[in-house]
C-alpha cells in the first residue's frame, strides 16, 4: 500500500520554530512537497524537494532523506498567521499527470 | 498570477441527483485533478486528466465520473449522489510534469441529503 504520515496537530508560540515531520511509504518516489491551507482556504504550494538535503525559501525550509523515506518541514519566527494545516504530498510517478498523494495533514496551532 | 476557479462555492443536492461541479483555469495546464477533503482524511484524488479528452482513475474513483472537452474545463460528474458523497471538493491544476507544483481551486462544499 502507500502511506505517508505526519502528526495531526501542533502547537506553538509566537517566534518559535516549529518542524513538522513526515514519513512516507510509496510503490515509487520522485519527490516530496509541503502545502498550507488556512481554514477554509485552498491549498497552496510551498515548497518541493527531489533530492537529499535542505531548501529555505524565507523563513520557511523543508529537508528530505530518501534513504530514511522521511522529511520536513521547518517553520521559523512562528507568527499567528502560520496557523493552518500542512500537508506532505508525495511525487508517486513520473508519468503523464504524475499524481501526488498527500497525507492527512497537521494543524499547526500558533499561540501568542 | 494561476487562477483555478469553481462553479459553486457550496451546493446542496438530493440523494439520486446528477451533480455537475466545474473548473476552470486560466494558465494553460494540461494537468487537472479532482480531490476530494474529509477531516482526518486530507485530499484523495478521484480523477485526473493530463490532456484533452483523457482521463485516469485516482485512488477513489467510484461514484464518479469526468469529463474534459477543452483544455481548461475538467468536470467532475456525481451520476446518482448519495450521503457520503458529501464532502469538500477541490479541482487544481499544474503544468505538465510539475505535478508536485499544483495550484487548487477554492473548493466546493457539497451536501446531498
Amino acid at each position: 500500500g502507500q502511506s505517508l504520515e505526519q502528526p495531526s496537530e501542533v502547537t506553538a508560540v509566537e517566534g518559535a520554530i516549529v518542524q513538522i515531520n513526515c514519513t512516507y511509504q510509496t510503490s515509487g518516489f520522485y519527490g516530496l512537497s509541503w502545502y498550507q491551507q488556512h481554514d477554509g482556504g485552498a491549498p497552496t504550494f510551498l515548497s518541493y524537494n527531489a533530492l537529499d538535503g535542505l531548501e529555505e525559501t524565507g523563513r520557511f525550509s523543508s529537508f528530505l532523506s530518501r534513504s530514511d523515506s522521511y522529511g520536513y518541514l521547518l517553520l521559523q519566527e512562528l507568527q499567528m498567521k502560520d496557523s493552518a494545516s500542512y500537508f506532505c504530498a508525495v511525487r508517486a510517478s513520473n508519468n503523464q499527470g504524475g499524481k501526488l498523494i498527500f497525507g492527512q495533514g497537521t494543524e499547526l496551532s500558533v499561540k501568542p | 498570477d494561476v487562477k483555478v476557479t469553481q462553479s459553486s462555492r457550496y451546493l446542496v443536492k438530493r440523494t439520486g441527483e446528477k451533480v455537475f461541479l466545474e473548473c476552470v483555469q486560466d494558465m494553460d495546464h494540461e494537468n487537472m485533478f479532482w480531490y476530494r477533503q474529509d477531516p482526518g482524511l486530507g485530499l484523495r484524488l478521484i480523477y485526473f486528466s493530463y490532456d484533452v479528452k483523457m482521463k485516469e482513475k485516482g485512488d477513489i474513483p467510484e461514484g464518479y465520473s469526468v469529463s474534459r472537452e477543452k483544455k481548461e474545463r475538467f468536470s467532475l460528474i456525481l451520476e446518482s449522489a448519495s450521503t457520503n458523497q458529501t464532502s469538500m471538493y477541490l479541482c487544481a491544476s499544474s503544468a505538465i510534469g510539475q505535478s508536485y507544483e499544483q495550484y487548487f481551486g477554492p473548493g466546493t462544499r457539497l451536501t446531498v441529503t
